[in-house]
């Protein structure tokens, strides 16, 4: 029963690095979010998507790509890391528009 | 004015105290309610959906309150497993869910 799986769960990068945080789901829903969180500032909204081929932009999409060419998978890019961006970030899903979200486990990124 | 606001705790209570949290929402379209518990370091997970007519689960009751935008958590009888941080979460049309900053909760025996 697995849910959503985000990998990895721990990464380190230097400053300029590009790099992709993977996120799946088996559960078939059509949205799918990804998050950060920072101490004080809570989860924050990155990049969302209502189903394949669909992605908006949430609260903090700078310095972030997303694309949603399957139901299953979501991944998000960091096109060029910077130590601001060092941050956890969650993976969710939920399957209509007025449902709960389900999260991964998390990833947690250091830019150095 | 953020999206969603919440009482930035945190809550020291008892074992056995009740506690009640706060929320604000901005957004007049918001169409669905939940709330979330986080744990440190972890995911946040579902608590429960919270509906116009109020709900319970156990020693846990949600209120909302569409024409003041308002939603509340009430906790009864607090286990010293309640101590974590509860996210006060908003669902907009065709949208991701947008989440409050979280209010701690620490109970104590």
């Amino acid at each position: 029963n697995a849910g959503v799986t985000q990998t990895p769960k721990f990464q380190v990068l230097k400053t300029g690095q590009s790099m992709t945080l993977q996120c799946a789901q088996d559960m078939n829903h059509e949205y799918m979010s990804w998050y950060r969180q920072d101490p004080g500032m809570g989860l924050r909204l990155i990049h969302y998507s209502v189903g394949a081929g669909i992605t908006d932009q949430g609260e903090v999409p700078n310095g972030y790509n997303v694309s949603r060419s399957t139901t299953e998978d979501f991944p998000l890019r960091l096109l060029s890391a910077a130590p601001s961006q060092t941050s956890v970030y969650f993976c969710a899903s939920k399957g209509g528009a007025s449902s709960p979200q389900h999260f991964g486990d998390g990833t947690r990124l250091s830019i150095l | 004015r953020k999206e969603v606001e919440q009482d930035p705790g945190p809550f020291n209570v008892p074992e056995g105290a009740t506690v009640a949290f706060n929320c604000t929402y901005s957004n007049s379209a918001s169409q669905s309610f939940f709330w979330y518990r986080q744990d440190c370091r972890k995911e946040p997970k579902l608590l429960m959906s919270v509906y116009s007519s109020g709900n319970e689960d156990g020693r846990f009751t949600a209120q909302l309150n569409r024409a003041s935008q308002y939603i509340s958590l009430l906790i009864r009888d607090s286990k010293l497993s309640d101590s974590a941080t509860y996210l006060c979460v908003v669902n907009q049309a065709g949208t991701a869910l947008i989440f409050g900053k979280g209010t701690t909760l620490s109970v104590s025996s």
